[in-house]
């Protein structure tokens, strides 16, 4: 059991569509991430939240809105996609960050495609 | 740039011995980390070495070499089920997870 949960696990989503992503937490843990994974090109980091404010963003573009209301649930607001968007994005936590940043769990996932 | 190289595909026969390669060129070093994602799930953490060295747990070994900035993912006796893609992380000197593409691993009977 992972103690990751996302939803929905699939998605599909016109360009001018508005939709969200959910994730959450069981494990009491202080960092969260969003990442996305396309085929066969590195995880890259979307954004990182520590006890609920946002530490890191790489360069995201906006149509991608993250929210942290909790240090156990995290967002991913959608909206206006590319279809270059489409991938599949994957929440994850840590303890904390720094060194204890390094054993992040991972949910399943949400499966991304943008028409 | 921060650069990540590991074989895209390999594929190994079930029962036998395979090495995954990962070579890194990273600003600063914290430790690295191999993760193992089957199709369709999550990637789950396998092993992390920040010592040169090696380092066994189970049908599992993980070595590093800092001073050549490589590392590689043994797997022995293998089974059906370590079919999957395997993934090589450095942590950097932020503490950045700087992944990379991963190896998809097949096994053959």
């Amino acid at each position: 059991e992972t103690g990751v949960t996302q939803t929905p696990r699939h998605l599909v989503m016109g360009m001018t569509n508005k939709k969200s992503l959910k994730c959450e937490q069981h494990l009491g843990h202080n960092a969260m991430y969003w990442y996305k994974q396309s085929a066969k090109k590195p995880l890259e980091l979307m954004f990182v939240y520590s006890l609920e404010e946002r530490v890191e963003n790489n360069s995201v573009p906006s149509r991608f809105s993250p929210e942290c209301p909790n240090s156990s649930h995290l967002f991913l607001h959608l909206h206006t996609l590319q279809p270059e968007d489409s991938a599949l994005y994957l929440c994850a936590s840590s303890q904390d960050l720094g060194l204890a940043s390094y054993e992040q769990y991972f949910g399943p996932g949400t499966r991304l495609t943008v028409t | 740039g921060q650069n990540i190289d590991q074989p895209t595909e390999m594929t190994a026969t079930e029962g036998a011995i395979v090495q995954i390669n990962c070579t890194y060129q990273t600003s600063g070093f914290n430790g690295l980390f191999w993760y193992q994602q089957h199709a369709g799930e999550a990637p789950t953490f396998l092993s992390y070495n920040v010592l040169d060295g090696l380092e066994e747990k189970g049908r599992f070994s993980s070595f590093l070499s800092r001073s050549k900035g490589y590392s590689y993912l043994l797997l022995k006796e293998l089974q059906m089920k370590d079919s999957a893609s395997y993934l090589c992380a450095v942590l950097d000197s932020n503490y950045q997870l700087i992944w990379g593409a991963g190896t998809k691993l097949i096994i053959k009977p």
